[in-house]
């Protein structure tokens, strides 16, 4: 199975701020990667597919980068409502995997 | 209005049986593949189980052999059979929708989600 890491596990920043969350993979994946947001009691919601395409009705601060085995989200200017935990998940191949998570707080 | 509904959960003991079921609405159902996710409390996403429009099904390795996913068309309804239940096993168990995107790959939207239902497996 491919492993997916995530770095920071977690981070804290200022409004206004922009973030960087790193996913690597433990083999290339192309670009199938997409990136989630979880806020506590909530489901996750998509925010990116193939690795930089932002899906419909995210705000554009939000954008993913990256082939292969490294991939980055970015949340430029930051906002209060942000403040939730961001996964990766690779959808190159079976099993799915997603990464462990970054909490990040404001 | 796009709708994902779980029910089925409750607390089970070790060894148990219990099936999830996730009713759809809003959406065609039968157009899109689908997906089990579960997440221990505290812990992360874990990617359980998914099931393409023509049937075929993928399983984690954790589950692999105990679990397994079905769906019914005509009730446009995602079931999740879940036997030898563990405690490792306890989670919140999310469907999930895959609305695709194709060009050149596909990749896996995941963009339409249920509330989640508990599953507690206890002695």
């Amino acid at each position: 199975a491919i492993q997916m890491t995530q770095s920071p596990s977690s981070l804290s920043a200022s409004v206004g701020d922009t973030v960087t969350i790193t996913c690597r993979a433990s083999q290339a994946i192309r670009k199938d990667l997409g990136w989630y947001q979880q806020k506590p009691g909530k489901a996750p919601k998509l925010l990116i597919y193939a690795a930089s395409s932002l899906q419909s009705g995210v705000p554009s601060r939000f954008s993913g980068s990256g082939s292969g085995t490294d991939f980055t989200l970015t949340i430029t200017s930051l906002q209060p409502e942000d403040i939730a935990t961001y996964f990766c998940l690779q959808d190159f191949s079976f099993p799915l995997t997603f990464g462990p998570g970054t909490k990040v707080n404001i | 209005e796009v709708q994902l509904l779980e029910s089925g959960g409750g607390l089970v003991q070790p060894g148990d049986s219990l099936q999830l079921s996730c009713a759809a609405s809003g959406f065609t159902f039968t157009n899109y593949p689908m997906a089990w996710v579960r997440q221990a409390s505290g812990m992360g996403l874990e990617w359980v189980s998914y099931i393409t429009r023509g049937g075929d099904t993928y399983y984690a390795d954790s589950v692999q052999g105990r679990f397994t996913i079905s769906r019914d068309t005509s009730k446009n309804t995602l079931f999740l059979q879940m036997n030898r239940l563990r405690a490792e096993d306890t989670a919140i168990y999310y469907c999930t929708a895959d609305v695709g995107f194709c060009s050149g790959p596909c990749y896996a939207l995941f963009d339409y989600w249920g509330q989640g239902a508990l599953v507690t497996v206890s002695s």
